[in-house]
């Protein structure tokens, strides 16, 4: 059963806490994506990787860390410097589509809220 | 269409009718398009795509049509379902592979 699994679903995180979201693919994708979406808005890209080893920075990157050690994983770091951290967020992967284009795949999301 | 704030744009259809969702986009230099489906608690559905040098393009009972030389893309769903019933998002490809994605449209299924 091939696609992205995000974990866990429903997140808690203190005040000061950092938190680790886990994203993995098994559909051979080099590039993968962290999204983060609030209410009745649409996606900002967080961090993005296109290969192993290597990521840049999104829109929103400020209070958030990545790593990209296995080309299945790219776990996202909520850290205590993110003030308003909750939010639904999203991991994506891509690969080429039809139109010679990179189309993104989304996970089924976590979403994370402050105590 | 496209909105700022926390309220999406509503589009209420009834069940059998076509729906057409518009999006506005924001870049001319921006060269592929796509729509994603959303439902409540999941992540968006991949639904069809489309290169700027396209008018049309058609899908299982989908059709995106662009229009370039207003920035518009619309969605369009032949004899829409409950199942249809979703929050609709358009995307474009300015550079690279960094999407920028609307604030979407919901769409109601009416019985």
């Amino acid at each position: 059963d091939g696609g992205i699994t995000q974990s866990p679903k429903y997140l808690f995180r203190k005040e000061g806490q950092n938190v680790t979201l886990s994203c993995e693919q098994n559909l051979n994708h080099d590039a993968m994506y962290w999204y983060r979406q609030d209410p009745g808005q649409g996606l900002r890209l967080i961090y993005y990787s296109q290969i192993v080893n290597d990521f840049q920075k999104g829109d929103i990157a400020e209070g958030y860390s990545v790593s990209r050690e296995k080309k299945e994983s790219f776990p996202l770091t909520v850290t205590s410097a993110q003030k308003n951290p909750t939010a639904f967020y999203l991991c994506a992967s891509s690969r080429q589509g039809s139109l010679g284009k990179n189309i993104q795949y989304f996970g089924a999301g976590t979403r994370l809220s402050v105590l | 269409g496209e909105s700022v704030g926390l309220h999406l744009p509503t589009l209420s259809v009834q069940e059998g009718d076509n729906s057409i969702i518009n999006c506005a986009y924001s870049n001319s230099a921006s060269d592929y398009f796509i729509w994603y489906k959303q439902e409540s608690g999941k992540g968006p559905q991949f639904i069809i795509d489309i290169r700027s040098n396209m008018d049309k393009r058609q899908g299982q009972r989908v059709t995106v049509l662009l229009n370039k030389t207003v920035k518009h893309l619309s969605l369009q769903i032949a004899a829409t379902q409950p199942g249809d019933s979703a929050v609709y998002f358009c995307a474009e490809n300015i550079r690279g592979d960094k999407i920028i994605f609307g604030k979407g449209t919901r769409l109601h299924i009416l019985p």
